[in-house]
């Protein structure tokens, strides 16, 4: 089983440079999850869909944008991307809600804004 | 606001003792909490859930206490393995939230 696959996996970008992170989960899981983590910081959810089609903000949303075309699929994207938002992305997907299920990972996407 | 703290300094023990770590919150009120296992590089793998309702909650050689009136959350590694070693991360909350602590490394010598 794949579980939660992330795209790309590292990727360095200049600042004002735009792009997307793929996210894919084979789980039929209905919430996805976007986090990023940085050293000292637990993980702080940046957005996160309840099912397909829908997106809401969780607690670092500016900068980012994301969508949920289909199920299996949580996109995230920077616009307009800043040093600030140098760190580890992980994408996530529950069963359903978000503390009261297992939350599966993905390995992450390590990017860099220079 | 809600806080969660895990220590933050690294746990060494000897392969065979018991692993013991802490996870404390204040201003929150969690109707669960899970750990996870973080592994340098890689994404954090589900563990243990335990309810509020829940005193102790027990897998193979992982263990969970979950003490709402202390707000305190206890994760036991017994016969610990040098396998073991990775960052511990405990997380709680109710349906519409999640909140992860930044995570306890832990190190078990041969």
């Amino acid at each position: 089983n794949a579980g939660v696959t992330q795209t790309p996996k590292f990727r360095v970008l200049k600042t004002g440079q735009s792009m997307t992170l793929l996210c894919a989960q084979d789980m039929n899981h209905e919430y996805m999850y976007w986090y990023r983590q940085d050293p000292g910081m637990g993980l702080r959810l940046i957005h996160y869909s309840v099912g397909e089609g829908t997106t809401a903000k969780g607690e670092v949303p500016d900068g980012y944008n994301v969508s949920r075309l289909k199920k299996q699929n949580f996109l995230l994207g920077l616009e307009s991307a800043a040093p600030s938002q140098t760190s580890v992305y992980f994408c996530a997907s529950s069963f359903f809600d978000r503390a009261s299920q297992p939350q599966h990972f993905g390995d992450g996407t390590r990017l860099s804004i220079l | 606001s809600q806080k969660i703290e895990q220590n933050s300094e690294a746990l060494n023990i000897q392969e065979g003792k018991t692993a013991t770590l802490t996870c404390n919150y204040t201003n929150y009120s969690p109707a669960y909490l899970q750990w996870y296992r973080q592994d340098p590089g890689r994404g954090p793998v589900f563990l243990l859930l335990i309810r509020e309702n829940e005193k102790e909650k027990r897998k193979e050689r992982l263990k969970v206490t979950f003490d709402t009136t202390l707000k305190q959350s206890l994760f036991h590694i017994t016969a610990s393995q040098p396998a073991d070693s990775a960052t511990y991360l405990c997380a709680l909350g109710n349906t519409d939230k999640l909140i992860f602590g930044t995570g306890t490394r832990l190190q078990v010598f041969p």
